[in-house]
């Protein structure tokens, strides 16, 4: 079975510092990747996805990923956080089949 | 558009009994999905229905877990004799067709407390 691996748990980091979240996961075929966000108290939104072509995605807040295939990675990158970008960020991959697989989750707290 | 919306938001019930969870998804999305995820985990998948077919299901759910989408609309997820492991936060997540079918937008969960 499909598994997704996070490999950041916790990370502190303060304002204005840049910001890379490990994502790997483990299908050999096609995927959607995704990444979801949750602030406090909110329930989950999307971030950005990746489905095909350009490798580089940018997504809301300023947010991008890179999907590296042969890593078989997807890692979610923020050149100049927020303390508004504290909030826990999960990684995620839909392969042929209708799910979502997530990650365990990294979070994220950013100090003003 | 108002979202996927979950009723309750929060549930305490004793072990044993049993407990019901509505979602209503956005207003013309095709597929449903159910998730549970624990304290310091991501979402893990129970099932997933388009329109009233449940067409996948986890074996995270076991035989206490039914969930039903009677008319392709609503969805309610039903515990039975709940136990404490069953403490969880559930969620919903809707889906429209095509492409943009993996884009799945989740509620704001319903938290169980089995106690």
């Amino acid at each position: 079975a499909q598994s997704v691996s996070q490999h950041n748990h916790h990370v502190i980091l303060s304002e204005a510092a840049s910001l890379e979240l490990g994502c790997n996961y483990s299908y050999g075929g096609t995927v959607n990747l995704f990444w979801y966000v949750q602030y406090p108290g909110q329930h989950l939104q999307l971030l950005l996805k990746y489905f095909s072509g350009d490798p580089l995605v940018k997504g809301i807040k300023g947010f991008e990923a890179e999907f590296i295939k042969s890593k078989f990675s997807f890692n979610l990158r923020k050149p100049s956080v927020q303390w508004s970008d504290t909030a826990e960020y999960f990684c995620a991959v839909n392969p042929p089949g209708n799910m979502l697989t997530f990650g365990g989750g990294t979070r994220l707290m950013v100090k003003p | 558009d108002t979202g996927v919306s979950q009723d309750p938001r929060h549930k305490i019930t004793k072990r044993g009994q049993n407990v019901t969870f509505r979602c209503d998804p956005i207003s013309e999305h095709n597929r449903l999905y159910w998730y549970r995820q624990t304290l310091g985990q991501g979402p893990e998948f129970l099932t997933y229905f388009q329109n009233e077919a449940q067409l996948e299901k986890s074996r995270l759910l076991s035989d206490r877990f039914s969930a039903e989408r009677p008319k392709g609309s609503f969805s309610t997820l039903e515990i039975q004799r709940t136990e404490q492991g069953d403490s969880a936060m559930y969620l919903c997540a809707s889906s429209s067709a095509g492409q943009i079918a993996y884009e799945q937008y989740f509620g704001p969960g319903t938290r169980l407390t089995v106690t």
